[in-house]
C-alpha cells in the first residue's frame, strides 16, 4: 500500500478545473520535491510536473503543481477530453530510502 | 531523444525467477546523477516503484520486495537488468523501466506485461 494518498477519482465538465491532492508525511512530501505523472489509457506514464511546480518542455500551462507542508496538489484548468487519464504523484521517501507513488486519481471529463 | 525498452518473458511459472532487461539509448549510465528505475503496475492498479540503480552503481530497493530483487547495469551495452525471485501470481503486472534524472522519472519505456501462471 502506498504512503501517498490521492482521491480515487475527480471529474468536471470540459473547460472546467479540477484539483488532485496528494497527502504524505514529513519523510516524503514535506522534505522532498514532488513530481506528477499522467497515464493515458493503455499507455506508459508521462512526466508532467517536477520540483513541485515546474513543467517539462511541451507540457501546457493548463497543468500546475503546488506543495504545502505534507501535501501536494495538481491542478488542471481548461479541462479537455484528452486529459482523461490516471494521475500519480511521486517523491522520495527518506525513511524508506525509496521512491513512492501515490494511489492514483482517475480524471473523468463529463 | 531518450528511449528505453523493456524485454523479457511474458509468462513465468510460480516460484521461478524473472529476469527483465531495460535497453536504453541517448544517455549514458556513466553520467553523474543519472539512474534507471524499475516500476510495475498490476492490471487496474497503481504504480509501484521497485528498484533504482545510479551511475555510481549505488542501488536502492523497495523495502517490501528487497529480498527478492537484484538490479545490475552493463554500461557498455546500455542495459539495466532486474531479477525477481520466487515469482507469484500477485506479481502479474506491466513492468516499466524509466530514466531517472535529478528532477524525476522523466522518460519511460513502453512497459512489458508479465503474467505469472502455471
Amino acid at each position: 500500500q502506498s504512503v501517498l494518498t490521492q482521491p480515487p477519482s475527480v471529474s468536471a465538465a470540459p473547460g472546467q478545473k479540477v484539483t488532485i491532492s496528494c497527502s504524505g508525511s514529513s519523510s516524503n512530501i514535506e522534505n522532498n520535491y514532488v513530481c506528477w505523472y499522467q497515464q493515458l489509457p493503455g499507455t506508459a506514464p508521462k512526466f508532467l510536473i517536477y520540483d513541485n511546480n515546474k513543467r517539462p518542455s511541451g507540457i501546457p500551462d493548463r497543468f500546475s503543481g503546488s506543495k504545502s507542508g505534507t501535501s501536494a496538489t495538481l491542478g488542471i484548468t481548461g479541462l479537455q477530453t484528452g486529459d482523461e487519464a490516471d494521475y500519480y504523484c511521486g517523491t522520495w521517501d527518506n525513511s524508506l530510502s525509496a521512491y513512492v507513488f501515490g494511489t492514483g486519481t482517475k480524471v473523468t471529463v463529463l | 531523444q531518450i528511449t528505453l525498452k523493456e524485454s523479457g518473458p511474458t509468462l513465468v511459472k510460480p516460484a521461478q525467477t524473472l529476469t527483465l532487461t531495460c535497453t536504453f539509448s541517448e544517455f549514458s549510465l556513466d553520467t553523474s546523477g543519472v539512474g534507471v528505475a524499475w516500476i510495475r503496475q498490476p492490471p487496474g492498479k497503481a504504480l509501484e516503484w521497485l528498484a533504482l540503480i545510479y551511475w555510481d552503481d549505488d542501488k536502492r530497493y523497495s523495502p517490501s520486495l528487497k529480498s527478492r530483487l537484484t538490479i545490475t547495469k552493463d554500461t557498455s551495452k546500455n542495459q539495466v537488468v532486474l531479477t525477481m525471485t520466487n515469482m507469484d501470481p500477485v506479481d502479474t503486472a506491466t513492468y516499466y523501466c524509466a530514466h531517472r534524472a535529478t528532477i524525476g522519472l522523466d522518460y519511460w519505456g513502453q512497459g512489458t506485461l508479465v503474467t505469472v501462471s502455471s
